[in-house]
């Protein structure tokens, strides 16, 4: 298995534009979240899904979007990126009823 | 869920146990310790997790307190390979999608 990927590794913005970050995942994961790290910080929660078709604000949710039509994928989207959400995004698995989540290896985005 | 305290960073010396306090005097009967860490620039890995009762597995060892209000993450032989910020995480089993909750954590350098 793979595991939990992310791509990109790097991206670069511009103040307004927009973007998406993809994570796939491929052990049939029912759960599945984002984090944004920002530096010397722990991790917050965006935006998570327990389920295809199915997702849920995290603790800073405004300016992302979400949507999980898959099991498999859970594209992050930056609407109109702001040099606020500059920041390493990581994105993580989890099988329901056990406890472990698996993190992908992280996004780092730098917003100008 | 609860709050967590943790000292902002420690020392161990390689070979020799390392041990991590947390503080979560507000935790509640329904809420487990968990323990992550994060080895720098890499998204979190699981380490541990815990109720009242004390746990061991391949990576580590979790003493719970009686009283549940701290919790020592112990690593019996660091290396330097364990040199990483450790989070002590306090939740539900079953809240909202079992998402995490990271504070600052415990940067711990593991020194020759």
């Amino acid at each position: 298995n793979a595991g939990v990927t992310q791509t990109p590794k790097f991206q670069v913005l511009k103040t307004g534009q927009s973007m998406t970050l993809q994570c796939a995942q491929d052990m049939n994961h029912e759960y599945m979240s984002w984090y944004r790290q920002d530096p010397g910080m722990g991790l917050r929660l965006i935006h998570y899904s327990v389920g295809a078709g199915i997702t849920d604000q995290g603790e800073v949710p405004n300016g992302y979007n979400v949507s999980r039509s898959t099991t498999e994928d859970f594209p992050l989207r930056l609407l109109s990126a702001a040099p606020s959400q500059t920041s390493v995004y990581f994105c993580a698995s989890k099988r329901g009823g056990q406890e472990t989540q698996y993190f992908g290896p992280g996004t780092r985005l730098l917003v100008l | 869920d609860a709050k967590t305290t943790q000292p902002p960073s420690m020392d161990c010396a390689e070979g020799r146990a390392a041990n991590l306090p947390c503080n979560h005097s507000t935790i509640s009967g329904n809420e487990y310790v968990y323990w992550y860490r994060q080895i720098h620039s890499q998204g979190p890995q699981y380490i541990i997790h815990g109720l009242k009762n004390n746990e061991t597995n391949e990576m580590a060892s979790l003493i719970i307190t009686e009283d549940r209000k701290s919790s020592t993450l112990i690593l019996p032989h660091a290396t330097l390979r364990d040199t990483a910020v450790y989070y002590c995480i306090v939740r539900p089993r079953n809240n909202a999608g079992n998402m995490l909750t990271f504070g600052g954590g415990t940067r711990l350098m593991v020194k020759p």
